[in-house]
């Protein structure tokens, strides 16, 4: 149980163009679903959560014009890179909160690799 | 804010050996710690938790232990494998419906 799945797995685009990233949960319901950029050997860098049928909250730094989240159901979020440039590329990684688990279990999705030309 | 320091940043052991990554927290209103295995190219993987009431968890060659009182929690892999070689990242959640704070991660070298 508690899979979350993401698509595409890898995705190279052209500079200017935007991009959209799916993460669903498979088997349960994520009432709150995090979005997360890592670069090269580092840590997971929170950009925003995204409630279901809410705005989704940024983190400091983080252009909501630029990377639009949308969640739509309890088992999908998407997000989408507008205008991309070579600086956004990066692995994205999604994660859901297991709803109404007692300490909100926290499960990630396998990761898309952008690569903007 | 949480902040979680996560210490060493590279370890290498001999296969068969035992491992321990080490993490401090900020926040004493911390109550979920959880350990996370990610592998290259992949998302992280849930490995084990703990809750702020246990002093200790083990599942199988992991365990985790927490001491509340020194706001640290290490992760402990015994009987390692080449396979166990991967980047571990130990987590806090502030209390409430806040989001993990992560450490800063563990590249750990599995030596056959």
């Amino acid at each position: 149980g508690a899979v979350v799945s993401q698509h595409p797995s890898w995705v190279i685009c052209k500079s200017g163009t935007s991009v959209k990233i799916e993460c669903r949960s498979l088997d349960f319901q994520a009432t709150t679903m995090f979005w997360y950029r890592q670069f090269p050997k580092q840590s997971l860098m929170l950009m925003a959560t995204s409630n279901e049928g809410s705005k989704a909250t940024y983190e400091q730094g983080v252009e909501k014009d630029k990377f639009l989240i949308n969640h739509a159901s309890l088992t999908l979020s998407t997000l989408t890179v507008t205008s991309a440039h070579p600086e956004d590329s990066s692995f994205y990684i999604c994660s859901a909160r297991v709803a109404g688990a007692p300490y909100n279990e926290q499960f990630f999705g396998p990761g898309t690799r952008l690569t903007v030309l | 804010g949480e902040n979680v320091e996560q210490h060493p940043s590279t370890l290498s052991v001999q296969e068969g050996d035992s491992a321990v990554i080490k993490c401090t927290y900020s926040d004493s209103a911390s109550n979920y710690f959880p350990w996370y295995k990610q592998e290259l190219g992949k998302g992280p993987q849930l490995i084990i938790d703990i809750r702020s009431n246990v002093g200790e968890k083990k599942d199988q060659r992991i365990a985790v232990t927490l001491n509340k009182t020194a706001k640290h929690f290490s992760l402990h892999i015994t009987e390692t494998q080449p396979e166990d070689s991967a980047v571990y990242f130990c987590a806090a959640r502030p209390s409430g419906n806040t989001p993990l704070v992560f450490g800063k991660g563990t590249r750990l070298s599995v030596i056959a």
